[in-house]
């Protein structure tokens, strides 16, 4: 079975420059969420969608960030403008509610250096 | 105040051994789900295992054990017969569930990294 598919795998810009991560959760999960890790904060929530809704954007850290989830099968998250301290894994999890205590199951991540 | 702790920064183990890495959390909720994931070199998140506040017995799978003591809010991971390709950074994570709703944001430990000697 296909798992969390994240692109791209590796991302290189230069600030200012605009950043979209996609993301194609499991099939057939209803809940989607975008995680950032960085060695200085661990693994903070940015956003969590259920049925393709946002629930929970608090984790966003500034309007710079956006995400959406237009259908079941594809999400995006944007930093526009990106800035060096956006440096960071991006993770995209889903999981399918209810199921075995809700366990999220995460993607391979999306390296960003923003220089 | 730190929701999920691990105290253990690295953890050293002989191959064939067994190893115990800690975990310990902080909930008003009863009913709450605590979760391990393995992050090899390779940057993936890796799900091991999964305990429910309200399950009676221990959960394993495979080599994998949750030594859950609910009275002293701790999930210990327990690898037994470690492996070469078992060191990696390990995350204890903890599902909240507000409300009684189903939605619960993982809040996760800062990590413990498994160093595994052959």
């Amino acid at each position: 079975d296909a798992g969390v598919i994240q692109s791209p795998r590796h991302e290189v810009t230069e600030m200012g420059q605009e950043v979209t991560l996609r993301c194609k959760p499991i099939s057939g999960h209803n809940s989607l969420f975008w995680y950032r890790q960085t060695m200085m904060r661990g693994l903070e929530l940015l956003i969590y969608f259920n049925n393709n809704v946002p629930i929970d954007d608090s984790g966003m850290p500034e309007d710079r960030f956006s995400a959406k989830m237009p259908n079941a099968s594809f999400s995006t998250l944007k930093i526009q403008p990106s800035e060096p301290r956006d440096s960071a894994v991006y993770f995209c999890a889903s999981r399918m509610t209810g199921v075995r205590g809700n366990t999220i199951y995460f993607g391979e991540g999306s390296w960003l250096t923003v220089v | 105040a730190q929701k999920i702790t691990q105290t253990q920064p690295g953890m050293f183990v002989q191959e064939k051994e067994a190893v115990t890495l800690d975990c310990t959390y902080d909930t008003s909720d009863p009913s709450y789900g605590l979760f391990w994931y393995k992050q090899p070199s390779s940057g993936e998140m890796i799900f091991l295992i999964y305990q429910g506040s309200y399950d009676q017995q221990n959960a394993t799978e495979g080599r994998y054990s949750l030594n859950f003591q609910k009275a002293r809010k701790s999930a210990n991971l327990v690898i037994s017969a470690s492996q070469l390709g078992d060191s990696a950074m390990y995350f204890c994570a903890m599902r909240e569930s507000p409300g009684g709703t189903s939605y619960g944001k993982l809040t996760f430990g800062q990590g413990t990294i498994l160093t595994v000697h052959p």
